[in-house]
């Protein structure tokens, strides 16, 4: 069985500053670990993803997530937030079958503030 | 190129009533997964299809609940006598060919709310 905790529902910041959504999963296999983002009214919309490769993983928007094993997490983070990265993000884990079904957190709405 | 694209959008029904949602996967796809989304909460897996067959439907929560995927492309998802619990956003999703690294693209939904 999988699972993903995401710490804090609502992350609000300043404009400028540092975007630091935290996740952890809960595996008994090898991870493969991803983020998405959904804006209002949208679809989900991939930001990283993690598949046992580099361990630090750039992705769209200047985001970017570390898998740390030892602390069974995959924070995600942004060095400047803005104003159009306000949104709920979604951390997800699958891996361990031969098929990719995920296992999401429960979301964690940013608000940026300017 | 065209996403997924899901319809409706938004559906209102009454309970005890009959409802199908649709979902047009990425052409050439043949990964396709159903996700529900309830208010506050991540999306939770229901089905996924390979082609046409229904590899994994354990997440289905009962038998009133039913999709298909015919023709391994278009797929409906199908709620009988549906219950005011059954009110979420509805999520469908393709992936090029399924493996776990594959990336899931999703539609917007249908969101469905019984009365």
């Amino acid at each position: 069985a999988q699972s993903v905790t995401q710490l804090g529902s609502h992350v609000s910041v300043s404009e400028g500053a540092l975007v630091l959504l935290r996740c952890n999963y809960s595996s008994s296999v090898p991870p493969y670990l991803f983020w998405y983002v959904q804006y209002p009214n949208q679809g989900l919309q991939l930001l990283l993803k993690y598949t046992s490769a580099a361990t630090l993983v750039k992705g769209i928007n200047g985001f970017e997530a570390e898998f740390k094993k030892s602390e069974t997490s995959f924070h995600l983070t942004k060095p400047s937030a803005h104003m159009s990265d306000a949104a709920e993000y979604f951390c997800a884990v699958t891996g361990g079958t031969s098929y990719g079904k995920l296992t999401f957190g429960q979301g964690t709405i940013l608000t940026v503030h300017p | 190129g065209a996403g997924v694209s899901q319809t409706p959008s938004n559906k209102v029904t009454e309970k005890g009533k009959y409802v199908e949602l649709r979902c047009d996967p990425i052409s050439g796809h043949t990964a396709l997964y159903w996700y529900r989304q309830s208010l506050g909460q991540g999306p939770e897996f229901l089905i996924y299809f390979q082609g046409t067959g229904a590899a994994d439907d354990s997440g289905l929560p009962n038998d009133r609940f039913f999709a298909v995927r015919p023709e391994g492309s278009v797929s409906t998802l199908k709620i009988q006598r549906t219950e005011r619990g059954d009110s979420a956003v509805y999520l469908c999703a393709s992936s090029l060919a399924g493996p776990s690294t594959d990336t899931q693209y999703f539609g917007p939904g249908t969101r469905l709310t019984v009365l």
